[in-house]
Formats: structure tokens, C-alpha cells, sequence
């Protein structure tokens, strides 16, 4: 079946320091793949996407390509605040089920 | 603000009771699907509705139903309460039934079983 698996956390960063989230996945065919941020107390808030290989899905200083070489979605960021702790999902959903597989979640912590 | 209601945002109940949870999607969304967040289990599909048919069914225990209403609204519906139901559980909306549209969430309804 599909699934996602992410980097476990937190991570603890710096202010100004470069962020890389790493996502892999499991699918058949070419699934959808989305990154979802939650900020403490909050709902989930889509962050970006990308629906086909090579796709670079970008919002908000965030990054994420899709290689399906690698079945990978990681999230970077070259520089991050404060105002982005927070966690991270990863996700994805195909065209036989269109529900969306999560994964875990990486916590964000970021020090100033 | 995503555009999605959800409510009430916050249910302290007991258990063996039952609660409804209520979502509005966004305006023009006709897809509805339900998920539950919890510490162990983390975030799952519970079920989905498409112009107020079902469309697909993830963990969702016997015990949980739903609907979507002519207007698009949905409702949960939770009985026979169990310590383990206690969970946020998140309603989102897309506009059509696709994989490649990403899901717009509500602020969850956080229950509590006492």
C-alpha cells in the first residue's frame, strides 16, 4: 500500500539556517505529493505541492521537488525564522485513492 | 483562513456518549473528507463524500458515521464514546474529486472523553 515516511524530530535550527525535511514514498503509479505545515495550536495549512515528476512546488520561501527517481519530496528552506517552528507533514494521495496518506510529522524548532 | 468551518472547536464529553461534529467546506467545494489526528496513531483518513455520496472509507469504526447534506455540509457522527476517541479530528474540502487538488483544512474539533 501507499505510504510516507519522514524524517523523525524536532529539529532544532538556528535563525538564518538552512532547512532540509526529508519525505520518501511509497505508491503505485504517479501520485500527488503535498507538504502541510501545523503551527502550535492551528489547523493544518497546505504549504505546497507538486502533482508530476520534476514538478517544484515553492510558497513562502519553502521548496519541494518531486523525484520520482528517488521517491523523495523533501522540504527545504535556505534561510528560517522563528515564526516557522512548527510541524511538518508530508503527504500524498494517487488517482485510485483520493484521501491523503500522512506522514509521521517533523517537528521544527527554530532558536533565535 | 482556509474558508473551511468547523465545529464546535472544542467537546468535553464522557464515555458511551455521542457527539455530532459539523463541517462547512469551502465556498464551491463539493468533495468532503474527514480525518483524525491522534498521538499514537497520528493523522488518518476516516471517509469521504463527493456530492453527498460516499465515496471512500478509511479507519473509520463502526461506531462513526457521516453525511453530506444538500447544502455540502457534512456532519461526523461519533457514538458509544471510547477514552481512545479523544483526538482532533479535522474536516477538509477540495473542489472536485481528484488526487492532483490539494485539501483545504478546517481548525479541527478537538474532543475530549472524560
Amino acid at each position: 500500500g501507499n505510504s510516507v515516511t519522514q524524517m523523525e524530530g524536532p529539529v532544532t535550527l538556528s535563525e538564518e539556517a538552512f532547512l532540509t525535511i526529508n519525505c520518501t514514498y511509497t505508491a503505485t503509479g504517479y501520485p500527488s505529493l503535498f507538504w502541510y505545515v501545523q503551527y502550535p495550536g492551528e489547523g493544518l495549512q497546505l504549504l505546497l505541492k507538486a502533482t508530476k515528476a520534476d514538478d517544484k512546488g515553492s510558497n513562502k520561501g519553502f521548496e519541494a521537488t518531486y523525484r520520482k527517481e528517488t521517491t523523495s519530496f523533501h522540504l527545504e528552506k535556505g534561510s528560517v525564522q522563528v515564526s516557522d517552528s512548527a510541524v511538518y507533514f508530508c503527504a500524498l494521495s494517487d488517482h485510485s485513492n483520493y484521501q491523503l496518506i500522512w506522514g509521521a510529522g517533523t517537528k521544527l524548532i527554530i532558536k533565535p | 483562513d482556509s474558508g473551511v468551518t468547523q465545529t464546535p472547536k472544542h467537546l468535553i464529553t464522557a464515555t458511551g456518549q455521542r457527539v455530532t461534529l459539523r463541517c462547512s467546506p469551502r465556498s464551491g467545494d463539493l468533495s468532503v473528507y474527514w480525518y483524525q489526528q491522534s498521538l499514537d496513531q497520528g493523522l488518518q483518513f476516516l471517509i469521504q463524500y463527493y456530492n453527498g455520496e460516499e465515496r471512500a472509507k478509511g479507519n473509520i469504526l463502526e461506531r462513526f458515521s457521516a453525511q453530506q447534506f444538500p447544502d455540502l455540509h457534512s456532519e461526523l457522527n461519533l457514538s458509544s464514546l471510547e477514552l481512545g476517541d479523544s483526538a482532533l479530528y479535522f474536516c477538509a474540502s477540495s473542489p472536485r474529486d481528484s488526487y492532483n487538488q490539494p485539501q483545504h483544512f478546517g481548525d479541527g474539533t478537538r474532543l475530549s472523553i472524560l
